[in-house]
């Protein structure tokens, strides 16, 4: 595809659950980030993988959060036992390679909301 | 650590007005800034970016000069289309120690524009 795809759309879980949010980047890129944006706020780092590794999951927020990318290209963050204060849409962003600066291409975002 | 502040928004304007959105930041060292846009259903785009102190970074009509004294980046535009409705967000990329390329977001402007 020609851009980063997010799957779902829309995610609504009951409290509790355990969700999977994917997402496909373009494809070679090496660099891969996930963000969390909630609601009127500015996106947030959670994770950052170089091709199949995860070399800083600083922003991750608790253990509940878990993020892999095995292939070294679609990645899964998987939240398990989601709270409320999980609501949020989830971005994903790739970049071509693994310089220090590369204009980061975004997906349109996964929302998710927890009752 | 680094930081991001934006105007508070929304801002409503209308069509051929001047537009300013204020962004200022918190960093060490010397971080590149960017301006992101969300449209509706969207992922966020780069707008425009700087590098360097006094770079000024200009795309679709915007500008934003990177000003180190004041530790400024402010978008603006001379004069706004409908189109341009849209959330804005200033980040930064600081590349002290293994930032990795991640960025820092600002919480977002809401921009509308009435014909």
């Amino acid at each position: 595809g020609a851009g980063v795809s997010q799957s779902p759309r829309y995610k609504v879980a009951k409290r509790g659950q355990d969700v999977a949010l994917r997402c496909d980047p373009i494809s070679g890129h090496v660099s891969l980030f996930w963000y969390q944006q909630a609601l009127g706020q500015g996106p947030e780092f959670l994770t950052y993988f170089q091709n199949e590794a995860q070399l800083d999951k600083s922003g991750l927020p608790s253990d509940r959060f878990f993020a892999e990318r095995p292939e070294g290209s679609v990645s899964t963050l998987k939240i398990q036992r989601t709270q409320q204060e999980d609501s949020a849409v989830y971005l994903c962003a790739s970049t071509e390679t693994e310089l220090s600066y590369n204009e980061q291409f975004f997906g349109p975002g996964t929302r998710l909301t927890v009752l | 650590g680094n930081s991001v502040t934006q105007m508070e928004g929304p801002v409503t304007l209308s069509e051929e007005a001047f537009l300013t959105i204020n962004c200022t930041y918190t960093a060490t060292g010397y971080p590149s800034l960017f301006w992101y846009v969300q449209y509706p259903g969207e992922g966020l785009q780069l707008l425009l970016k700087a590098t360097k102190a006094d770079d000024k970074g200009s795309n679709k009509g915007f500008e934003a000069t990177y000003r180190k004294e004041t530790t400024s980046f402010h978008l603006e535009k001379g004069s706004v289309q409908v189109s341009d409705s849209a959330v804005y967000f200033c980040a930064l990329y600081n590349a002290g120690g293994t930032s990795y390329g991640k960025l820092t977001f600002g919480q977002g402007t809401i921009l509308t524009v009435h014909p």
